[in-house]
């Protein structure tokens, strides 16, 4: 592994289906971050961990949970998922959550009908 | 509330330069964010401000005005694969990056 990677990388999914998205990073650094983002809107901070044990919520938490038990996996849970769920999904990653520079994965595109 | 404004897409031609504007409005400010972003992909860093001035880095440049709540992106001698989004992003107090919806850019020959 070189950086972040994210899979599934795309998937479509029965509304009220349960669905883990999954994140692992291998730069050894302390934050991850979930984000979304839509057509004519900005990436928004669904999730994030500034290290191994601790999470927060974001701008738009409501639907998703995230659980950081290691360094290197962030993996982000729709517990029952919703149409306005459906958007491009990334995980990012800093040294630190201060002044460094975010990594982004890849990214899943996730439908929801 | 919070609120990051660029414009949704320029046209620039292919050895030309072109300015892209950002201005905030942010609760609190640790830093400005440029962010490259081809279509399909994941955003990659372009640069970081945090005091007022120009950061110049190749044929790219950042540049910060704290008082005037205003950035601008200058990207020098055009080349097709500049045909990007570029996302501008502030830092609140709360260390969290709030982004702005982007700015497309089309490069044309």
């Amino acid at each position: 592994i070189a950086g972040i990677t994210q899979a599934p990388t795309s998937q479509i999914l029965a509304a009220g289906r349960r669905m883990t998205l999954r994140c692992t990073q291998d730069m050894r650094h302390n934050a991850m971050y979930w984000y979304r983002q839509d057509l004519g809107l900005g990436l928004r901070l669904i999730h994030y961990s500034n290290t191994a044990g601790t999470t927060g919520k974001g701008e738009v938490p409501d639907g998703y949970s995230v659980s950081r038990a290691n360094t290197d996996d962030f993996p982000l849970t729709l517990a029952s998922a919703v149409p306005s769920q459906t958007s491009v999904y990334f995980c990012a990653s800093s040294v630190a959550g201060g002044f460094n520079e975010q990594f982004f994965g890849p990214g899943t595109r996730l439908t929801v009908l | 509330g919070q609120n990051i404004d660029q414009p949704t897409e320029m046209t620039a031609t292919e050895g030309a330069i072109v300015q892209i504007n950002c201005t905030y409005q942010t609760s609190g400010f640790n830093g400005l964010f440029w962010y490259q972003q081809h279509a399909g992909e994941a955003p990659t860093f372009l640069s970081y401000n945090v005091l007022d001035g120009l950061e110049e880095k190749g044929r790219f440049s950042s540049f910060l005005s704290r008082s005037k709540g205003y950035s601008y992106l200058l990207l020098k001698e055009l080349q097709m694969k500049d045909s990007a989004s570029y996302l501008c992003a502030v830092m609140d107090s709360n260390y969290q990056l709030i982004w702005g919806a982007g700015t497309k850019l089309i490069i044309k020959p």
